[in-house]
């Protein structure tokens, strides 16, 4: 089955930029998506098709793509940052079923 | 603005079955596909199943497929999800999230969650 890879967990000081990647075999012809998820709480969409922000999401959020490796990049990382990261995509089955990465624990301290 | 108010979970026993509604509102429920994502304990997010505008378009994670039936009633802006023949690792937090188009698994928006225990 289709597997989407992410690093377990990511660490920056305050004010430097966080990348987290996502790499993935279909990635070249699917989007990426990416989602914030704060322990307790529904994730919440900060990337969609590859390099879009949501209204209401902070500039500092941005995303990219190349090949099969996707990233989210977070510059200038607040505090309030913190939480897993999730990238998200489709397979290519008839079906096409969705499919998430493990997630990212990104810890900013 | 898009809400999601999801209801339903709870205990079941293995074998057992539970139903799942995801109220809707603030966007034009009747033209965009719904989804539902589950969470285990401490575990990361895993897609379930999503369902067209019509209802009749619906497709199933394998882990789910023959258990798990995703419906919708348009006339009152709801989703569903009838869950049978429960096992253990169903125990998850469920998740119902907008879909960005009439038959798409990218989501935009999502539900607050809803536990389910499968426990004897």
């Amino acid at each position: 089955s289709y597997e989407l890879t992410q690093p377990p967990s990511v660490s920056v000081s305050p004010g430097q930029t966080a990348r987290i990647t996502c790499s993935g075999d279909e990635l070249p012809k699917k989007y990426a998506y990416w989602y914030q998820q704060k322990s307790g709480q529904a994730p919440v969409l900060v990337i969609s098709e590859d390099t879009k922000r949501p209204s209401g999401i902070p500039e500092r959020f941005s995303g990219s793509s190349s090949g099969t490796l996707a990233t989210l990049t977070i510059s200038g990382a607040q505090v309030e940052d913190e939480g897993d990261y999730y990238c998200y995509s489709t397979d290519s089955s008839d079906d096409e079923k969705g499919v998430f990465g493990g997630g990212t624990k990104l810890t900013v301290l | 603005e898009v809400q999601l108010v999801q209801s339903g979970g709870g205990l079941a026993q293995p074998g057992g079955s539970l139903r799942l509604s995801c109220a809707a509102s603030g966007f034009n429920f009747f033209t965009y596909a719904m989804n539902w994502v589950r969470q285990a304990p401490g575990k990361g997010l895993e897609w379930v199943s999503v369902v067209g505008v019509t209802g009749g378009n619906t497709h199933y994670a394998d882990s789910v497929k023959g258990r798990f039936t995703v419906s919708r009633d348009n006339s009152k802006n709801t989703l569903f999800l009838q869950m049978t023949n429960l096992r253990l690792d169903d125990t998850a937090v469920y998740y119902c999230a907008k879909g960005v188009g009439p038959i798409s698994r990218f989501l935009d928006h999502w539900g607050q969650g809803a536990l389910v225990t499968v426990s004897s």
